[in-house]
């Protein structure tokens, strides 16, 4: 069964520095998303990608944040400069189109970031 | 925007007795419900959706309730096994494409 992948399982960077975290979305989806889950809390939405540019985003995706689909398989998020508040496990999802056959957003395992 | 609440935070049952978790929204254009079950180390995996033109969902031991007016929606497991355990959160979709989620509800199930 397709999944949705993610890499690294773990990132551990320094406060400041950048991070790049990479995901696979399933070959045949067109919708992409990055969320967020610090430790005990839900998952929070951060932003959604279509047709190469960003439809959606909320108040924690700031100018720190980017995303970008280098080529025709890889999703990427990019933290700038990291804050303590950042360490979180971070979520890709991918769905595969409008319609109600579209519906179901499905998760990557997630890369959890440790910033120290 | 959306609020999505969600109860209890932590449920135990015996092993074959019934569990259920409960979900409310606040944006009344929502019209896509997800719940998804997460295991330890592991991301959100959907178990069971319902559309906002349907009032009930069945699938073997779990199904998934909705009342529209309320604004609340349910999901029930029955015959609950250990390998039910785990954290269940339920979501909801307004406008936008973005899922709202709940916070969580952890379910264990005694052997």
């Amino acid at each position: 069964e397709p999944e949705v992948t993610q890499t690294p399982s773990h990132q551990v960077t320094q406060m400041g520095q950048e991070v790049i975290l990479r995901c696979v979305p399933i070959s045949n989806h067109l919708y992409f998303y990055w969320y967020r889950q610090i430790l005990g809390q839900k998952v929070e939405f951060l932003v959604s990608f279509y047709n190469n540019e960003i439809s959606e985003k909320s108040e924690i995706f700031d100018d720190q944040f980017s995303v970008e689909r280098p080529d025709g398989s890889n999703f990427t998020l990019k933290i700038r400069s990291t804050k303590l508040e950042d360490s979180a496990m971070y979520f890709c999802a991918s769905r595969a189109t409008s319609g109600r056959a579209g519906d179901e957003q499905f998760f990557g395992p997630g890369t959890r970031l440790t910033v120290l | 925007g959306e609020n999505v609440e969600q109860h209890p935070s932590t449920l135990s049952v015996q092993e074959g007795d019934s569990a259920v978790i409960k979900c409310t929204y606040s944006d009344s254009a929502s019209n896509y419900f997800p719940w998804y079950k997460q295991e330890l180390g592991k991301g959100p995996q959907l178990i069971i959706d319902i559309r906002s033109n349907v009032g009930e969902k069945k699938d073997q031991r779990i199904a998934v309730t909705l009342n529209k007016t309320a604004k609340h929606f349910s999901l029930h497991i029955t015959e609950t096994q250990p390998e039910d355990s785990a954290v269940y959160f339920c979501a909801a979709r307004s406008s936008g494409d973005k899922l709202t989620f709940g916070t969580g509800t952890r379910l264990a199930v005694r052997p």
